[in-house]
This record gives structure tokens, sequence and C-alpha cells, in this order.
């Protein structure tokens, strides 16, 4: 099993900052890894999908990059709305695995 | 638009058996691989079971195999969730997820269904 440790577990930033989350995979998953947003009683929302791309309506402040074991996840200036926890998750092989999440809170 | 609407949560006892449903319109369900994740109470995501669209061919996480089974009804465009000898630990809210062409990536989600496992 691929095991993916997401860092920060919290991160506290303020309204127009710049977020980096980092996945770091257990083994090589190519590029085949996405990032999803969720926010408190809601379902997780995809983001990026094959490391790099945005998935559909999703705002180009909004960028993931990597390959291999260890990817990105950057918000380059945050918004009220993009306060919220974050996950990767990868599809290189069986099971399905997804990192344990990173809040970004208000600081 | 797409939506997933999930049914059939609820609590019941360990050992206990329970079937989550979840419909779906606004695409062509028949085409696209689904799949089960669930969320327990305050923690992160664990991808549950997937079903191929093309072979109906099913997948399933250590957790839960033996005791899940995932299906699909094309006529009525509903994929569904058998949860039998359930446990505490599969206490979770439970989504639907509709993966995206060719990747298990998940594109689309229902707004879930809580499984309460407890005597």
């Amino acid at each position: 099993e691929i095991v993916l440790t997401q860092s920060p577990a919290t991160l506290s930033l303020s309204p127009g900052e710049r977020a980096t989350l980092s996945c770091r995979a257990s083994q090589s998953v190519s590029n085949k890894l996405g990032w999803y947003q969720q926010k408190p009683g809601q379902a997780p929302r995809l983001l990026i999908y094959g490391a790099s791309n945005r998935a559909t309506g999703i705002p180009a402040r909004f960028s993931g990059s990597g390959s291999g074991t260890d990817f990105t996840l950057t918000i380059s200036s945050l918004e009220p709305e993009d306060f919220a926890v974050y996950f990767c998750q990868h599809r290189s092989n069986w099971p399905l695995t997804f990192g344990g999440g990173t809040k970004v809170e208000i600081k | 638009e797409v939506q997933l609407l999930e049914s059939g949560g609820g609590l019941v006892q360990p050992g206990g058996s329970l079937r989550l449903s979840c419909a779906a319109t606004g695409f062509t369900f028949s085409r696209h691989d689904m799949a089960w994740v669930r969320q327990a109470p305050g923690k992160g995501l664990e991808w549950v079971s997937y079903i191929y669209a093309d072979d109906s061919k099913t997948v399933y996480a250590d957790s839960v195999k033996g005791r899940f089974t995932i299906s699909r009804d094309i006529s009525k465009n509903t994929l569904s969730l058998q949860m039998n000898s359930l446990r505490a630990e599969d206490t979770a809210v439970y989504y639907c997820t509709k993966s995206m062409p060719s990747a298990a990536l998940f594109d689309s989600w229902g707004q879930g269904t809580l499984v309460t496992v407890s005597s």
C-alpha cells in the first residue's frame, strides 16, 4: 500500500498570502495524483488531477506540481473561501489511498 | 449537471447489515466508473470500493473485502453498496463518487450518508 504523507498538518496564513502544501508518497506514483478541497460539512471537491492539471471550474490561483514521490499544491493568493482542508490521493495502483490532510486556517 | 444522491444510511448494531444506494443523474451513468469513499467522524478520507463501467469488475479495500459488495443497475442509474457484518470502525459518512474517465480520481461527489454502527 502506498502511504501519502501530507505536511504540514495545519497551515496558518492570512488572506492574500501564498500557501504551499506538500504530499509525499512512500513510492513513486508517477503523475497519478490528485488534490481535493473539503470545507466543513461538505463533500470534497476535486481541484487537481494528473498532478498538475486543474479540474473544471477551478480558479487559476490553484496549481499543482511534482512527480514521482514529491508533490506540491500551491494557492498563489489565499481568498477567504480557500480556508479548508486539502487532501491528496494517488491512483497508481490498488488500493487507492489518501493523505491525512492539511488544514489551511486563518491566522 | 451531475448529481449523486445517496440514501440508506442509519444506525445499525454491530454484525448487522445495511444497503446504501446512490441515484445518479446528469451524465451517462453506464460510461463511468464509480466508487464509494468514506470518512469517519473528524477523520480523513478512505477509499472503500470501485466498480468499472465496461465490465463491472469490482475492487475493494482490504478493510471491507468479503463484507461489502458494490454493484450498479444501469437501467435505474443507481450505484449500491451492500454492507454486511458491520463493525464499529465502519462508522462513517459514505460518499458516492464518479470517477474521471480513465482515472480513478473523483470529479463528482454526493452529499454523503451517515452510517453509525453501535449497540
